[in-house]
């Protein structure tokens, strides 16, 4: 079936850093999703992105839907503690297989000791 | 706002027993997931339901069943729990865009 490769998987930011994170598939997607997951918590949904080459922003967070329609990314300015948790890419393909919402494994962040 | 409600929150099974996990959405969403997590695997897909009357099998179906029972309500069923079942799972319904995820029902089997 289809997969999302995330990366990094996990990675240490400390504040005032920026981030940034990425999907990849050897699948075309309609739709790329970002989401969010705090601890304790469900993922909650940050940007979507419908067409290819589209850059939206969301606060301090920026995502853009790769050219190709097989990859996005994710940056986050300036990092604050809050932006630590888990970060999930989503693809949706409306052709596909898997409900047609497939879920990269997530890239964690967390804070500089 | 309810969104994606789950029930139980938090549950302990013995190896051999069964139970059924309650998922419900509010937004009138035709497509309804359930997912497990585990560390370092991400979201792995168990069942999904395209519409009411259907359902699918996802990545991992082995061991589970699922009822939708209405547009609104979607359960997960472990018939006999297994220790490799302990994991926490997540509902989630969706639009033709984005999935809605509840705050998930953490489960151990012992």
């Amino acid at each position: 079936g289809q997969q999302l490769n995330q990366s990094p998987q996990s990675m240490f930011i400390q504040e005032g850093e920026d981030v940034s994170m990425n999907c990849t598939s050897s699948s075309i997607f309609n739709t790329w999703l970002w989401y969010k997951q705090d601890p304790g918590e469900g993922p909650v949904l940050l940007i979507a992105l419908y067409k290819a080459g589209e850059l939206t922003s969301n606060g301090r967070l920026t995502a853009q839907f790769g050219i190709t329609r097989k990859d996005s990314f994710l940056n986050i300015s300036a990092s604050i503690p809050s932006d630590v948790g888990i970060y999930f890419c989503a693809g949706r393909n409306y052709g596909g297989s898997q409900g047609n919402l497939i879920f990269g494994k997530g890239t964690k962040l967390s804070v500089k000791p | 706002n309810a969104g994606v409600t789950q029930t139980p929150k938090f549950q302990v099974l013995k190896t051999g027993q069964s139970m059924t996990l309650q998922c419900a959405q509010d937004m009138n969403h035709n497509s309804m997931y359930w997912y497990r997590q585990d560390p370092g695997m991400g979201l792995r897909l168990i069942y999904y339901s395209a519409s009411e009357g259907t359902t699918d099998k996802g990545e991992v179906p082995n061991g589970y069943n699922v009822s939708r029972l209405n547009k609104r309500e979607f359960s997960l069923r472990l018939e006999s729990a297994a220790p490799s079942q302990t994991s926490v799972y997540f509902c989630a319904s969706s639009d033709s865009v984005a999935g809605f995820f509840g705050s998930g029902t953490r489960l151990t089997v012992v």
